[in-house]
């Protein structure tokens, strides 16, 4: 089993529509999770920590399953721009910032 | 504020040859780590440097290497290179003195290309 294993898609959605992904981690110690985006031949950048009691940005909302050991990130109102590879990110075993992604999952907005 | 810089962008080796990758971080970060990203998976974590020191490795053999300099430049070597070392090498910074420790800042990496 994958330390850190997400769905790679691609998932194809028009626009204005809402969308889901889930990941899940090994670890049921991990304390710090994140999502980070990543455009075609880019580098990631971070998109949002996600915290215990789940948070909200614009569009996008994160929220931690400790009992299930997962992390979710929602979409809203989907955008031609919001197309990219979405990578989970758990820092596994707390030391320092040795950060673990997952393989990422693709997302396809189309008009 | 210059952001995580690599060098070079894009490189062709052949098997068996080495190859030094390059990186300067964010300025005010301390903490350099190398990750490797094959095409169609997420980055792989290689190891990170903290005051001139590895301080954590990820699973890739003694074949990788790497130094950070005084000015928290650092450097990622890989000896006898081998066709699956073909992928984008990435490098991120971060400090832990700024309360960023966990948010990485990447640069836009090095494409190798082993033949």
């Amino acid at each position: 089993r994958k330390e850190v294993e997400q769905d790679p898609g691609p998932f194809n959605v028009p626009e204005g529509a809402t969308v889901a992904f889930n990941c899940t981690y090994s670890n049921s110690a991990s304390q710090s999770f994140f999502w980070y985006r990543q455009d075609c031949r880019k580098e990631p950048k971070l998109l949002m920590s996600v915290y215990s009691s789940g948070n909200e940005d614009g569009r996008f909302t994160a929220q931690l399953n400790r009992a299930s050991q997962y992390i979710s990130l929602l979409i809203r109102d989907s955008k031609l721009s919001d197309s990219a590879t979405y990578l989970c990110v758990v820092n596994l075993n707390n030391a320092g910032n040795m950060l673990t992604f997952g393989g990422g999952t693709r997302l396809m907005v189309k008009p | 504020d210059a952001g995580v810089t690599q060098s070079p962008t894009h490189l062709i080796k052949t098997r068996g040859q080495q190859v030094t990758l390059r990186c300067s971080p964010k300025s005010g970060h301390d903490t350099v780590s190398w990750y490797q990203q094959a095409l169609g998976q997420g980055p792989q974590f290689i190891f990170q440097y903290y005051e001139e020191e590895e301080r954590q490795r990820g699973n890739f053999p003694d074949r990788f290497s790497g130094h950070q300099f005084p000015n928290y430049s650092s450097e990622l070597n890989v000896n006898a290179l081998l066709l699956g070392d073909s992928a984008l090498y990435l490098c991120a910074s971060s400090s832990p003195r700024t309360g960023t420790n966990e948010k990485l800042f990447f640069g836009s990496g090095t494409q190798l290309s082993v033949l």
